[in-house]
């Protein structure tokens, strides 16, 4: 069982949809939850990052981090067609700068 | 621009001739790693180092070695490549192993025949 496992879709929606994309794991001391994007041709680019559960919002973006479930999802409201990538969860625990991905997520915005 | 610098951005080359990728960074950031991606298997951590002539394995080390001589520069080399190292390969750096966000090249896509 990885680590982290993440749905690599693709998916696609509509201009304007609330898109959700989810990672569970499996290590309990995961503490730092971070979501990256990765436009094609491109090196992954840190979106949002979180310590320990809660939520935290930043424009159209909004991160969450259930512990207890071992779940962390990445909401975006009113998708456009420029949020079309490869979304990449990645989470590291408080001893070790090891940081560990999950396999990516591959979003389309259609017009 | 704060950036990391990869070179080249694509390669072809031959089973077992030696090559190097590098990789330099001006931000005076003190943790660098090299990652491969591969289809299904989402990034995987090569090798790391947390400062100059400080280097170690992550979880795919095999057929790889780095070496870290001075803060900016951490080049991966293959000493004798395969055709199971075809892959994408990024460098990232980070101010220290505990920072949250690293900053990512914009990738090595390698082909071995």
């Amino acid at each position: 069982q990885k680590e982290v496992e993440q749905d690599p879709g693709p998916l696609s929606v509509p201009e304007g949809a609330i898109v959700s994309l989810n990672c569970t794991y499996s290590n309990s001391a995961f503490q730092y939850f971070m979501w990256y994007r990765q436009y094609s041709r491109k090196g992954p680019e840190l979106l949002m990052y979180t310590y320990s559960s809660g939520n935290k919002e930043d424009g159209r973006f909004t991160a969450q981090v259930d512990k207890s479930s071992k779940y962390i999802s990445l909401f975006i409201r009113d998708s456009q067609p420029s949020d079309s990538a490869t979304y990449l969860c990645a989470m590291k625990s408080s001893n070790t700068g090891k940081l560990i991905f999950g396999q990516g997520t591959t979003l389309q915005v259609k017009p | 621009e704060a950036q990391v610098t990869q070179n080249p951005r694509y390669l072809i080359t031959v089973t077992g001739k030696k090559l190097t990728v590098t990789c330099s960074q001006n931000m005076n950031h003190e943790y660098m790693s090299w990652y491969r991606q591969d289809p299904g298997l989402g990034l995987r951590q090569i090798y790391y180092s947390m400062n100059v002539e400080v280097t170690d394995k992550g979880d795919v080390p095999e057929g790889y070695k780095v070496s870290r001589k001075e803060k900016r520069n951490f080049p991966l080399i293959l000493e004798s490549p395969s055709p199971n190292q075809t892959s994408l390969y990024f460098c990232a750096s980070s101010s220290s192993d505990r920072d949250y966000g690293y900053t990512f090249g914009s990738g090595t896509r390698l082909t071995v025949v």
